[in-house]
């Protein structure tokens, strides 16, 4: 059974660093056919796509947010952990982190999608 | 930056049939994905590749693919489907990109 387990801090004060753990279980990090990605959700709003890793040489971050993630692992220990700095309230929101599944088709190039959640944690930006 | 247009709510009587259409210029050449989110709760994987269901969903969740407008289809509708749905896809760079989401209102 894959599971995977948010924690981290439930408040953070602006321009803190915020650093997020995943750890999971009933799959491999090693696996390089699966990664892990983070995804967060403010309160009654989408959800917006932060970052992926399959493996230390090879993760992808958003656009908007690449001066701000960074993404490391721990395969040892299963985890997985996002750092993104100089937190703001607009960052208020719920993170998840989802297996990540990458598909490829030579027309289109590569796709990811997500077939296991973490429940998330609220993450709350405010002095 | 790219994005994927979804109906904010869709309301429908239990038993009846629920569409949800999402719309993106690169949807006809990259594939969908459909979530739901019930209050509370994270997201779960209904449908992958445009029409593909996940073990363990219902039969009544299909998805649809037609030029740059792909459908969630939920048949007989019922009370349990009230939730909030979510379509995903990519960009032309293959960067993630999720859709506004639609609440599924059971009447």
């Amino acid at each position: 059974q894959v599971t995977l387990k948010e924690s981290g801090p439930v408040l953070v004060k602006p321009t803190e660093t915020l650093t997020l753990t995943c750890t999971v279980s009933g799959f491999s990090l090693s696996n390089a056919r699966m990664g892990v990605s983070w995804i967060r959700q403010p309160p009654g709003k989408a959800l917006e796509w932060l970052a992926h890793i399959f493996s230390s040489d090879d993760q992808s971050y958003t656009s908007s947010l690449k001066s701000r993630l960074t993404l490391s692992e721990d395969t040892s220990k299963s985890q997985v952990v996002l750092t993104m700095t100089n937190m703001d309230p607009v960052d208020t929101a719920t993170y998840y982190c989802a297996r990540v599944i990458p598909f490829y088709q030579d027309t289109s190039g590569f796709q990811y999608y997500f077939d296991s959640w973490g429940q998330g944690t609220l993450v709350t930006v405010s002095s | 930056s790219y994005e994927l247009t979804q109906p904010p709510s869709v309301s429908v009587s239990p038993g009846q049939t629920a569409r949800i259409t999402c719309s993106g210029n690169s949807l006809s050449k990259k594939y969908a994905y459909w979530y739901q989110q019930r209050p509370g709760q994270a997201p779960v994987l209904m449908i992958y590749e445009d029409s593909e269901r996940p073990s363990g969903i219902p039969e009544r969740f299909s998805g649809s693919s037609s030029g740059a407008t792909v459908t969630l289809t939920v048949s007989g509708v019922q009370a349990e489907d009230e939730a909030e749905y979510f379509c995903q896809s990519a960009d032309s760079s293959g960067r993630v990109v999720f859709g506004g989401g639609t609440k599924l209102t059971v009447l």
